[in-house]
């Protein structure tokens, strides 16, 4: 069966350190991935995109890398703050006949400690 | 500042009642999202319009749920009847799909929908 994974269990980490998130996927071969925070309470905000031909993405104190041999992306979040307390979700987007499906994982709750 | 908006926020009614939710997408994206959230499944996709028109509605249970675009500033996900387990968060996202495809999502605020 098709399955997106992410640590179901939250992170706590020490403000300043790098925060690495993992997001794990079978039978899927996807065109891209993207990367979400949502906040309680709101919508998912948009963070990182990375495509399947591309192997790492920076954005500020934000690295995406993407590994399609091992089905595996990485989120990684330098210098950590407790405002980047959130939790994020990354999502898959494979495409047929020139429609996408798009697929969440169920997220990962980050905590930063002061 | 532009973003999506969703109406109501908040509904709480009996089984059995048609829902009816609405999204303003941002003006100028043509690609419309409907999303449901639960604790136990996560986000799961609906369905999609891409220039006001249905490309994907194999997320949703097609005996119950019915999404359209009556025009491009307006997406209406309708459920009749309700039921119990409908119980969830539903988000509206726009976007501008590109020549590539790949583009990022705006997310509404979402409607919190208790059916009892």
């Amino acid at each position: 069966s098709q399955k997106i994974e992410q640590n179901s269990e939250a992170l706590n980490i020490q403000e300043g350190k790098t925060a690495t998130l993992t997001c794990n996927y079978t039978n899927y071969s996807p065109a891209y991935l993207q990367w979400y925070r949502q906040d309680p309470g709101r919508g998912p905000v948009f963070l990182l995109l990375i495509r399947e031909n591309e192997k790492e993405k920076r954005k500020e104190r934000l690295k995406v890398t993407f590994d399609t041999t091992l089905k595996q992306s990485l989120f990684h979040i330098t210098a950590s703050q407790p405002a980047d307390s959130a939790t994020y979700l990354c999502a898959l987007a494979t495409t047929t006949s020139g429609t996408y499906k798009y697929i969440f994982g169920t997220g990962t709750r980050l905590k930063v400690l002061a | 500042d532009a973003r999506v908006t969703q109406t109501p926020r908040h509904k709480v009614t009996e089984m059995g009642q048609e829902v009816t939710m609405r999204c303003q997408p941002i003006l100028g994206h043509n690609t419309v999202f409907w999303y449901r959230q639960t604790m136990m499944q996560g986000l799961e996709l609906l369905a999609y319009f891409r220039n006001r028109a249905p490309l994907d509605d194999s997320g949703m249970p097609k005996d119950r749920f019915s999404a359209e675009m009556p025009d491009a500033t307006l997406a209406t996900l309708k459920i009749q009847p309700s039921e119990p387990r409908d119980s969830a968060v539903y988000f509206c996202a726009s976007g501008r799909a590109g020549t590539r495809g790949g583009h990022e999502q705006f997310f509404g605020p979402g409607t919190r929908l208790t059916v009892l």
